[in-house]
C-alpha cells in the first residue's frame, strides 16, 4: 500500500478561491515534501516540512503537518487557472534510510478562469 | 545551472525490444533515483545509485530491468525484453547527497511499448 495518500483524488475550483489538499501517511517519516506536476511533465518541489515542524508558508502555499494524525495540508491561497496540476506529497522515513521518496497517488487540480 | 536532463523524452518501443533511458543528474548532484509513473497514479521508486554503485534497488523489478551510474556519463535505465506493461513515465531526480532532503526531478521519458 502507498505510504502517501491524497485526498480529494480530484478538486474543481473557481479562479481565486483556496483549495486545500490533505495527505496521509502510514510510517515515521523524517520529511514530507509536496510537489506539482502539470500535464505530460516533471515534477516540481514546491515545500518541504521537516517532522519537527508545524506549519511552513511560501508565497501563496501553506503546509501543515500533524505528525500525532500522521497527515499534512497543502493551502493554495486565491488560486490561478496556471496552478491547474497535480499536487503529490512524498515522505522519506526512518524505514528506508532516506534512500527514496514515496509518493501518494496526487490531488489532481482544477481552477476555472 | 542545468537542471536533471533526460533523454529521449519519448521512446516507442516493440514488444521484445530494448529500452533505453538516459538521465544526466545537475551538477554538483552525486546522487540519482528513478521512479515510474503509470497513468493518473503517483511515482514509485525504482532504484538509488551513486557513482558506479547501486544502494538500493528494492523497487526494481527482479527480471528485465537494470540501473548504472558509471564513473563518467549519465546514468542509465536499462529495459530489457519490453512488455506493454513496461508502458509508463520514467522520472529521474537527483539529490547533492544524504540525507535525502529535496529531490530535484528530469522532465521524464514517456516509453510506449507498441
Amino acid at each position: 500500500s502507498q505510504q502517501g495518500e491524497e485526498d480529494p483524488q480530484a478538486l474543481s475550483i473557481q479562479e481565486g478561491e483556496n483549495a486545500t489538499m490533505n495527505c496521509s501517511y502510514k510510517t515515521s517519516i523524517n520529511n514530507l515534501q509536496w510537489y506539482r506536476q502539470n500535464s505530460g511533465r516533471g515534477l516540481v518541489h514546491l515545500i518541504l516540512i521537516r517532522s519537527n515542524e508545524r506549519e511552513k508558508h511560501s508565497g501563496r502555499l501553506r503546509v501543515t503537518l500533524d505528525t500525532s494524525k500522521k497527515s499534512s495540508s497543502l493551502l493554495i491561497t486565491a488560486s490561478r487557472a496556471a496552478d491547474t496540476a497535480s499536487y503529490f506529497c512524498a515522505t522519506d522515513g526512518d524505514d528506508n534510510a532516506g534512500n527514496m521518496l514515496t509518493f501518494g497517488g496526487g490531488t489532481r487540480l482544477m481552477v476555472k478562469p | 545551472n542545468a537542471g536533471v536532463m533526460q533523454n529521449p523524452r519519448h521512446l516507442v518501443r516493440r514488444r521484445g525490444q530494448e529500452a533505453r533511458l538516459r538521465c544526466s543528474p545537475m551538477k554538483g548532484h552525486s546522487h540519482v533515483y528513478w521512479y515510474r509513473q503509470l497513468p493518473e497514479e503517483g511515482l514509485k521508486f525504482m532504484v538509488y545509485l551513486q557513482k558506479e554503485n547501486i544502494i538500493d534497488e528494492s523497487g526494481m523489478p527482479k527480471e528485465r530491468f537494470s540501473a548504472e551510474f558509471p564513473k563518467e556519463g549519465p546514468s542509465i535505465l536499462r529495459i530489457q525484453q519490453v512488455v506493454r506493461g513496461d508502458s509508463a513515465a520514467y522520472f529521474c531526480a537527483s539529490s547533492p547527497g544524504r540525507p535525502v532532503y529535496t529531490q530535484y526531478f528530469g522532465p521524464g521519458t514517456r516509453l510506449t511499448v507498441l
